[in-house]
């Protein structure tokens, strides 16, 4: 199993519906969770951190499940300009390194 | 506030000749790394310069090589090239003491011929 999964999509939504994706993550030992967003052929750009259960940035909200490893990233309202790719990072206790995930590509359409 | 700059852009090489990427972090890092980025993929992690010392290496063999400069700029080179390491060569920077969040250069895009 990959340390850190993801649905590669893509998800095609219609503009103004609400998105979810999970990323799965194998280790127990996980204690940082971060969503970048990646548009083609550029680089990632830092979206949110997760540090504990959760959090929210207008219309987006991270949460994090423990139990069940995994974090999810919830896009409201989504908008064509939220099309690209959402990868999923995660850095396990005592490494300073995050391990990424493939991404889930997001297509919105107007 | 400079972010992370990193050249060339675009490069061309011939298998099994050597190639030096370059990166300069964003104001107040002082910790880079390096990561290997094919398409469709996440970025793999190649290794971690800090306090100009490899502090942590991915699963990349000896042909790739790093060095981190008094300034906290860094150099990536990788000998004896071959088709595969064909991709896109991400630097990021982050916080002084190597915090979590990493803070992508536009990455360098390698064509080996």
């Amino acid at each position: 199993r990959k340390e850190v999964e993801q649905d590669p999509g893509p998800f095609n939504v219609p503009e103004g519906a609400t998105v979810a994706f999970n990323c799965t993550y194998s280790n127990s030992a996980s204690q940082s969770f971060f969503w970048y967003r990646q548009d083609c052929r550029k680089e990632p750009k830092l979206l949110m951190s997760v540090y504990s259960s959760g959090n929210e940035d207008g219309r987006f909200t991270a949460q994090l499940n423990k139990a069940s490893q995994y974090v999810s990233l919830l896009i409201r309202d989504s908008q064509p300009s939220d099309s690209a790719t959402y990868l999923c990072a995660v850095n396990t206790r005592g490494s300073y390194i995050p391990t990424f995930g493939r991404g889930t590509s997001l297509i919105v359409h107007p | 506030d400079a972010g992370v700059t990193q050249s060339p852009t675009h490069l061309i090489k011939t298998r099994g000749q050597q190639v030096t990427l370059r990166c300069s972090p964003k104001s107040g890092h002082d910790t880079v790394s390096w990561y290997q980025q094919a398409l469709g993929q996440g970025p793999q992690f190649i290794f971690q310069y800090y306090e100009e010392e490899e502090r942590q290496r991915g699963n990349f063999p000896d042909r790739f090589s790093g060095h981190q400069f008094p300034n906290y700029s860094s150099e990536l080179n990788v000998n004896a090239l071959l088709l595969g390491d064909s991709a896109l060569y991400l630097c990021a920077s982050s916080f002084p003491a190597g915090g979590y969040e990493q803070y992508f250069g536009p990455g360098t895009r390698l064509t080996v011929t």
